[in-house]
């Protein structure tokens, strides 16, 4: 168990640029989940993978943002068009089917985004 | 809809002093709740979770929370705060109404420990 892992850790990035994420859950995990932390609050849900498929995407996930899942592993996250208020800590986090587990998720490091 | 309320963004205790951070949950169902730590550019660590069963659940590095019902509550304690302790603490609701089981988390509590 390698534990939950995010590339890359920083991005720094010009408004209107587009910048992709990646992460890659515990090996064993079906479920796969993206949270978006600014500073000073708690992580908030974007978007969650059963498998390769995607399945709930928040209202915060605008028109901008995309992510896939394609073959149930890895996952990545794309902005488009980067702004400003993109900024901030974006948090991938796996589980185990609910009837497997306990409920609990397990996270990255996260990957912290800048843009000037 | 689910929701979490911790009273409180910054505590400051001395070391060796009692810690309790608060958090206080709205829920329409029996809900999971959990405790995560996040120390400074880093993810969330679980500390402890509550599903079923006895409402009194330890956790990581000493620490505990109590499930109470009837006060719509979890809150976090540790007997004697260890400099270490130092760092932010998160409240989170499980939501399963719906399948997800999404995490919906409060706004944080920043410990401080004094030497």
């Amino acid at each position: 168990d390698t534990g939950v892992s995010q590339d890359p850790r920083h991005k720094i990035t010009k408004r209107g640029q587009n910048v992709t994420f990646r992460c890659d859950p515990i090996s064993e995990h079906n479920r796969l989940y993206w949270y978006r932390q600014t500073l000073g609050q708690g992580p908030e849900f974007l978007t969650y993978f059963q498998n390769e498929a995607q399945l709930e995407k928040s209202r915060l996930l605008s028109d901008r943002f995309s992510a896939e899942r394609p073959k149930g592993s890895f996952s990545t996250l794309e902005i488009q068009r980067t702004e400003q208020g993109d900024s901030a800590m974006y948090l991938c986090a796996s589980s185990k089917q609910p009837w497997q587990t306990t409920y609990e998720q397990y996270f990255g490091p996260g990957t912290r985004l800048t843009v000037t | 809809a689910q929701s979490v309320t911790q009273l409180g963004s910054h505590v400051s205790v001395s070391e060796g002093a009692l810690v309790l951070l608060r958090c206080n949950y709205s829920s329409s169902v029996p809900p999971y709740l959990f405790w995560y730590v996040q120390y400074p550019n880093q993810g969330l660590q679980l500390l402890l979770k509550y599903t079923t069963g006895a409402t009194l659940v330890k956790g990581i590095n000493g620490f505990e929370a109590e499930f109470k019902k009837s006060e719509t509550s979890f809150h976090l304690t540790k007997p004697s705060a260890h400099m270490s302790d130092a760092a932010e603490y998160f409240c989170a609701v499980s939501v399963g109404m719906d399948s997800s089981y999404k995490l919906i988390f409060g706004s944080g509590t920043r410990l401080l420990v004094r030497p």
